[in-house]
């Protein structure tokens, strides 16, 4: 099955600075993640998006960080004055309608905080 | 209880061994149990899964046990080549019609295939 697009490859920003992050699904893909990787750590879940609107999000996943469709396409994750901490990989990923628990991911957003 | 326990934390062999990564989990529930290989700078890539419904699955040379009672499940790599070298990692969800299904993920393992 195609593969999500993420955008920028890389971003580097100033502390308490706002990031965007894009995500490009194709347009039959029902349930939308956002993961987080520091780097040489384990995978981490942040949200899970379904039907527009957020359905579960992990104890990361703090007022800091909000998630939207806002065009029906793209779907983004801002993170509100980024810290240091949060220098990571971060990964979008969705699953299809026909087998919904299996997840394919993009190929990440480095996000470095200086 | 969301936990996934992975070991080992790296792992060396030579061509053609035929290393083995174990995965245990607590909560029974747990109904899909993935695979992951990822490259360093790339996204984990879905390698294998199984459910728990089955004791194996094999996809080339790439195997998943799966047993249940143990709440445990390892993947075995055949015949294993220096382009298997790469970070794996197991993960296990539970699927929700409403909310899609979060993927609990391992602490990873570092595989290294010497030539």
């Amino acid at each position: 099955e195609p593969e999500v697009t993420q955008t920028p490859s890389h971003q580097v920003t100033q502390m308490g600075q706002e990031v965007i992050l894009r995500c490009v699904p194709i347009s039959n893909h029902l349930y939308f993640y956002w993961y987080r990787q520091i780097l040489g750590q384990k995978v981490e879940f942040l949200v899970s998006f379904y039907n527009n609107e957020i359905s579960e999000k992990s104890e990361i996943f703090d007022d800091q960080f909000s998630v939207e469709r806002p065009d029906g396409s793209n779907f983004t994750l801002k993170i509100r004055s980024t810290k240091l901490e949060d220098s990571a990989m971060y990964f979008c990923a969705r699953t299809g309608r026909e087998v919904p628990d299996t997840q394919y991911f993009g190929p990440g957003t480095r996000l470095t905080v200086l | 209880q969301q936990q996934v326990k992975q070991s080992p934390q790296s792992l060396i062999v030579q061509k053609g061994g035929i290393p083995i990564i174990n995965c245990a989990y607590e909560n029974t529930a747990f109904d899909y149990f993935p695979w992951y290989q990822q490259f360093p700078g790339k996204g984990p890539a879905l390698l294998i899964a199984i459910r728990p419904d089955v004791s194996e699955k094999k996809e080339g040379r790439f195997t998943i046990s799966f047993n249940k009672s143990a709440k445990q499940f390892s993947l075995h790599i055949m015949d294993s080549q220096p382009g298997d070298s790469a970070t794996y990692f197991c993960a296990a969800s539970k699927a929700e019609e409403t909310s899609g299904s979060r993927l609990t993920f391992g602490e990873g393992t570092q595989l290294t295939v010497n030539p």
